[in-house]
């Protein structure tokens, strides 16, 4: 079973719009992660927020943290062609526990 | 530097035939993990290596196993391949705990 859900399943924008994405989770967490797959190749790592913190930046990324509903979401402002991809969200119970839980992720496709 | 690196990245097995991958973590860290994404879905948790001692294994059949050498780098094995075997598997490098995860670009297994 997954410990995270993306909403919505696939996103279709317009280039320059902005993308937002949502992931709830089940249980408590240390942090949460986000990642970027491109064409079913590896994961690359986009942000970490910790699960004292609220709001983090990098760069055109914006993520939120919702401890309380158990909730995240990531925004990307401005979008570009090259932002589009598949993101999932990924979940670390205690820092102990290495193993990272994904949801099913969302495809976003950015129209040029 | 070097990434992770996976090997072979892609290969066709028939069923009932046994499989090795092959990953290389990056340099000075001594975790890594292993998961299978099938197609459609998120990366599913096969097993984090710790200095050469299993720290973590998913809910993966007896079929699967892994281990560690001196120089960190990993095997994952799965014996008695069923069609249903069939996916990317992803390797994951990290230098501590549930943080900064390094994957690599994945071996996409097809049974036939």
């Amino acid at each position: 079973s997954q410990q995270g859900e993306e909403d919505p399943q696939a996103l279709s924008i317009q280039e320059g719009e902005n993308a937002t994405m949502n992931c709830s989770y089940k249980t408590s967490i240390n942090n949460l992660q986000w990642y970027r797959q491109n064409s079913g190749r590896g994961l690359v790592h986009l942000i970490l927020i910790r699960s004292n913190e609220r709001e983090k930046h990098s760069g055109r990324l914006r993520v939120t943290l919702d401890t309380s509903k158990k909730s995240s979401s990531l925004l990307i402002t401005a979008s570009r062609a090259a932002d589009t991809a598949s993101y999932f969200c990924a979940t670390v119970v205690s820092f102990n526990d290495y193993k990272l839980s994904f949801g099913a992720g969302t495809t976003v496709t950015v129209r040029a | 530097d070097a990434g992770v690196t996976q090997s072979p990245t892609h290969l066709i097995k028939t069923r009932g035939q046994h499989v090795t991958l092959r990953c290389s973590p990056i340099s000075g860290h001594k975790s890594v993990s292993w998961y299978q994404q099938v197609l459609g879905q998120g990366p599913q948790f096969i097993f984090q290596y710790y200095e050469k001692e299993e720290r973590g294994r998913g809910n993966f059949p007896d079929r699967f196993s892994a281990r560690q050498f001196p120089n960190y780098s990993s095997e994952l094995n799965v014996n008695a391949l069923l069609l249903g075997d069939s996916a990317l598997y992803l390797c994951a490098s990290s230098s501590q705990g549930g943080y900064g995860y390094t994957f690599g670009s994945g071996t996409r297994l097809t049974v036939v």
